[in-house]
C-alpha cells in the first residue's frame, strides 16, 4: 500500500461546476497536508497548506482535512478552464524527516 | 522574479552520459532538496540540503547520482552514466522554515531525455 493514495483521473467537469478532489493517507503520524498544483510541464505550485483536522478556505479553494479517516479533500467552487491542471496532494511526517511523500496527482479539465 | 530557478530546462543526452543541473533556491530559504517526478506519477524525494550540509538522502538516490551545495546557495545535481530509467523532471525546492511550518516552492524542473 502506498503512504498516499490519489484517485489519477482523469475529471472532465464543466465551468462553474464545484470539484472535489481526494486523498487517503496511511500514516496516522503525518501531521501537515498540502495540495499543489501542476500545469503541464511545470513545477508544483503551492495552494494550500493545512496541520490540524477541519476546513481551510482560500477563495475558490477549501482544503479539508479528516485525521481519523486519514482523508483529505479539496473543493473547487466555481471552477475556470484556467484550473485545468494536474492537482496533487502531499503530507509531511516532521519528526521522521523533511520529505514530502505525493500522491499521484488527479488530472482535472474545466471545460467552457 | 525571485522565485526558485532551475538549469537548463530541458537536457536530452545519450545513455552513458554524465548531466549536470543547477538550481538556485528563493533568496535566503536555508532549505534546498531535489525530487524526481516520472510521467504520471507525483514527485519522489532525493535528497535535502539544510544550508550547505546534505541531512536526507533517498534510496532512490543510487550511486551514480551526487548532489552538492558547496557554499549554502545554489545546488548541483549530477547524474553519471545515466540509463534510460534516469529520463524523468527533476525538481529542486527551497524552504525557510517559520515554526513549525516548513513550506516547499518548486522550480520549473529540468525535463531530462536519456536516449
Amino acid at each position: 500500500q502506498k503512504e498516499v493514495e490519489q484517485d489519477p483521473g482523469p475529471l472532465s467537469v464543466p465551468e462553474g461546476a464545484i470539484v472535489s478532489l481526494n486523498c487517503t493517507y496511511s500514516n496516522s503520524a503525518f501531521q501537515y497536508f498540502m495540495w499543489y498544483r501542476q500545469y503541464s510541464r511545470k513545477g508544483p505550485e503551492l495552494l494550500m497548506y493545512t496541520y490540524s483536522s477541519g476546513n481551510k478556505e482560500d477563495g475558490r479553494f477549501t482544503a479539508q482535512v479528516d485525521k481519523s479517516s486519514k482523508y483529505i479533500s479539496l473543493f473547487i467552487r466555481d471552477s475556470q478552464p484556467s484550473d485545468s491542471a494536474t492537482y496533487l496532494c502531499a503530507t509531511q511526517n516532521q519528526e521522521a524527516g523533511t520529505a514530502l511523500i505525493f500522491g499521484k496527482g488527479t488530472t482535472l479539465s474545466v471545460s467552457s | 522574479d525571485t522565485g526558485v530557478s532551475q538549469n537548463p530546462r530541458h537536457k536530452i543526452t545519450k545513455r552513458g552520459q554524465n548531466v549536470t543541473f543547477r538550481c538556485d533556491p528563493i533568496s535566503e530559504h536555508n532549505r534546498l532538496y531535489w525530487y524526481r517526478q516520472t510521467l504520471g506519477q507525483g514527485p519522489e524525494f532525493l535528497t535535502y540540503f539544510q544550508n550547505e550540509a546534505q541531512l536526507e538522502k533517498s534510496r532512490l538516490l543510487s550511486d551514480r547520482f551526487s548532489a552538492e551545495r558547496p557554499k549554502g546557495s545554489f545546488s548541483t545535481l549530477e547524474i553519471q552514466r545515466t540509463e534510460q530509467g534516469d529520463s524523468a523532471m527533476y525538481l529542486c525546492a527551497s524552504s525557510l522554515p517559520a515554526g513549525v511550518k516548513d513550506t516547499q516552492y518548486f522550480g520549473p524542473g529540468t525535463r531530462l531525455t536519456v536516449l
